[in-house]
């Protein structure tokens, strides 16, 4: 069936930079995305890619999408302790226009 | 612009009592879906409404109920609480474009004892 897999911990130092993984099942997927969930609150979009790019870089974010592996990472430049969050990959599948599956959430610790 | 907004933030039930978590939002979106979320499992998708008037199943909906009441609202019951239902909820809606983005309410966080 359909799955997300992401590790569920990480640790950097501030100033350095962080990847965070993620590997999906659905091979038709058309949009990938990446939210950022701060404590006690919801989920916020960070960045998504449509499934025929490579790569997506916004500001210190950058996306990679490797179709053939079925992975999909993000990579923070620069990790400020504000970047300390849990982030989600999500899919958004062909399954049902309106279906959506979500990882775990890594939870990001940065170090001071 | 409130976004989306839920009520309660929090709950504590006895098992066997029943509940409605409201949510509503005011970016005229289409679509609205009700999560669940608990530790090591991510978001897991109980019920959605594409459109007003339409509900369908997610993923996890066994024990839940739905109302899409309007466009701007749509409440989850809980009939008979269980241990099991102990988690936070987070109600999400998107404007069905084509990437779709959700926007995410704030949560309720639900414990059934």
């Amino acid at each position: 069936g359909e799955d997300v897999e992401q590790s569920l911990f990480l640790s950097v130092r501030e100033g350095d930079s962080s990847v965070i993984n993620c590997t999906y099942t659905d091979s038709s997927s058309t949009y990938l995305y990446w939210y950022k969930q701060e404590p006690g609150a919801g989920l916020q979009l960070l960045t998504y890619i449509f499934s025929n790019m490579d790569m997506k870089q916004d500001q210190r974010l950058t996306v990679l999408l490797n179709k053939k592996d079925k992975h999909l990472s993000l990579r923070i430049a620069d990790t400020q302790t504000g970047d300390s969050a849990i982030y989600f990959c999500a899919e958004k599948t062909t399954s049902g226009t309106y279906k959506y599956i979500f990882g775990t959430g890594t939870r990001l610790k940065v170090l001071a | 612009n409130a976004g989306v907004t839920q009520t309660p933030k929090f709950q504590v039930l006895k098992t066997g009592q029943s509940m409605t978590l409201q949510c509503a939002q005011d970016m005229n979106h289409n679509s609205m879906y009700w999560y669940r979320q608990d530790p090591g499992m991510g978001l897991r998708l109980i019920y959605y409404s594409a459109s007003e008037g339409t509900t369908d199943k997610g993923e996890v909906p066994n024990g839940y109920n739905v109302s899409r009441l309007n466009k701007r609202e749509f409440s989850l019951r809980l009939e008979s609480a269980a241990p099991s239902q102990t988690s936070v909820y987070f109600c999400a809606s998107s404007p069905g474009t084509v990437y779709n983005e959700q926007f995410f309410g704030p949560g309720t966080r639900l414990t059934v004892l």
